[in-house]
Order: structure tokens, then C-alpha cells, then sequence
């Protein structure tokens, strides 16, 4: 079975620091992957992807991903962390059963303080 | 910003009460889906949709129903409603291809007294 694992519920960082955001994950086959960020009382949205190709994905409000095969993981970075950035972050894999549903990670609460 | 609607944004309803969430896309998506996240905040699919006249049961068990008469439209009902109810439901839709993203309705809060 495809699962996803982000093992930590919260992460603290400071305004202007570099941020990781963890995901592990256990597919069969190619993992086709997404992060999304959720906030307080929102819907999620779609932050990046990966399907194949470069392991260095960039997406949206200057985040970016990096797959890595050997060890299971698809860590969410952005360089230099804002003050709304703070959110629920998750991540997901596609499951190729189930119409394409996606199977998301528990989810982690980022804090950025001033 | 994706253009999937969900009404009410928030219900506070009784007991055994009939409700109907609505979802709508004006993307033309095929694939729909209703996704119910607890309080603890985990996500679990509990309907999809392939297109028209196409529903199917997701993971978690659900006494909620869904039609999909038009393309663009995706409702959710519960013919009685109870407090195990109570959860923030998601509505989301994507294109066929299996690499696509989806893209999520703002949600409805649902809280049955």
C-alpha cells in the first residue's frame, strides 16, 4: 500500500531562515508527488509536484522540493522563511487506484517567528 | 487561485437533519472528489467521480452520499445527520491524466449538534 509519512508534527523556524519541511514515502512503482499548504479555514493549495525528471522541483511562493530516491523522501525547502509562510503543510502521493486520489501525509505546522 | 466553489462555507445543524454540501468547478474536470479531514487534521478521500453518472466509495466509511448529474457539479448529502459528522469536508477535482494536481475547494465546516 502507498503511504506517506511527515514526521514532525510542528516546525519552529525564524523570519529569514532556511526551512525543510520532512516527507518520507513507500510506493510501488514511480511515486507521483505534491505538496499543498492549508491555511486557517482555506482549502488546500497546490505547491509543486513531482512526476519524473529533474530531482529539484521549484513551485510556488518561492518553496522547492527534492526527490530522493534512495532515501524515500520528497523534503519541502524554501531559502529564506517569511512570517506567512506559518501553515499546515502536506504531503501526498498519488495512488494510481481510487480515481487518482491523492493519500496525504499527517501534516505539519510550520511557525515562522518575526 | 482554482475555481472550485463549496456552499456553505460553515453549517451548524442538529441532530438527524438532512443536509446537501454543494461543490462546483467551472474547470471542466472529469475527476471529482470529497475528502473529510478531522480534527486532527489528517485528510481521508471518501468519494471520487470519474465524470458524469460516475460514483464511487473512497476509504473511509461514510454515511454520505453523492450524485454527479453535470460535470461541474458534485454534491454531498447526508440524509441524517449526527455529531460523528462533525468534520471540515473538502471538495476537490483534477484533470484524467493520473499526473495532474488537484485543486481544492476553500471547504465547508460542518458541525452538527
Amino acid at each position: 500500500a502507498q503511504s506517506v509519512a511527515q514526521p514532525e508534527d510542528q516546525v519552529n523556524v525564524a523570519e529569514g531562515n532556511p526551512l525543510t519541511v520532512k516527507c518520507t514515502y513507500s510506493v510501488s512503482g514511480n511515486p507521483y508527488l505534491f505538496w499543498y499548504v492549508q491555511y486557517p479555514n482555506r482549502g488546500l493549495q497546490f505547491l509543486l509536484k513531482y512526476i519524473t525528471g529533474d530531482n529539484l522541483v521549484k513551485g510556488s511562493y518561492g518553496f522547492e522540493a527534492e526527490f530522493n530516491k534512495s532515501q524515500t523522501s520528497f523534503h519541502l525547502k524554501k531559502p529564506s522563511a517569511l512570517v506567512s509562510d506559518s501553515a499546515l503543510y502536506f504531503c501526498a502521493v498519488r495512488d494510481l487506484n481510487q480515481g487518482g486520489k491523492l493519500i496525504f501525509g499527517q501534516g505539519t505546522e510550520l511557525s515562522v517567528k518575526p | 487561485e482554482a475555481d472550485i466553489y463549496q456552499t456553505p462555507r460553515y453549517l451548524v445543524i442538529g441532530t438527524g437533519k438532512k443536509i446537501t454540501l454543494e461543490c462546483s468547478q467551472t474547470m471542466g474536470h472529469d475527476k471529482m472528489y470529497w475528502y473529510q479531514q478531522d480534527p486532527g487534521m489528517e485528510l481521508h478521500l471518501i468519494h471520487y467521480s470519474y465524470g458524469v453518472n460516475s460514483t464511487e466509495k473512497g476509504d473511509l466509511s461514510s454515511e454520505s452520499t453523492v450524485s454527479r448529474i453535470r460535470t461541474e457539479h458534485f454534491p454531498l448529502t447526508l440524509e441524517s445527520a449526527r455529531p460523528s459528522h462533525t468534520s471540515q469536508y473538502l471538495c476537490a477535482s483534477s484533470e484524467w491524466d493520473r499526473i495532474s494536481e488537484q485543486y481544492f475547494g476553500p471547504g465547508t465546516r460542518l458541525t452538527v449538534t
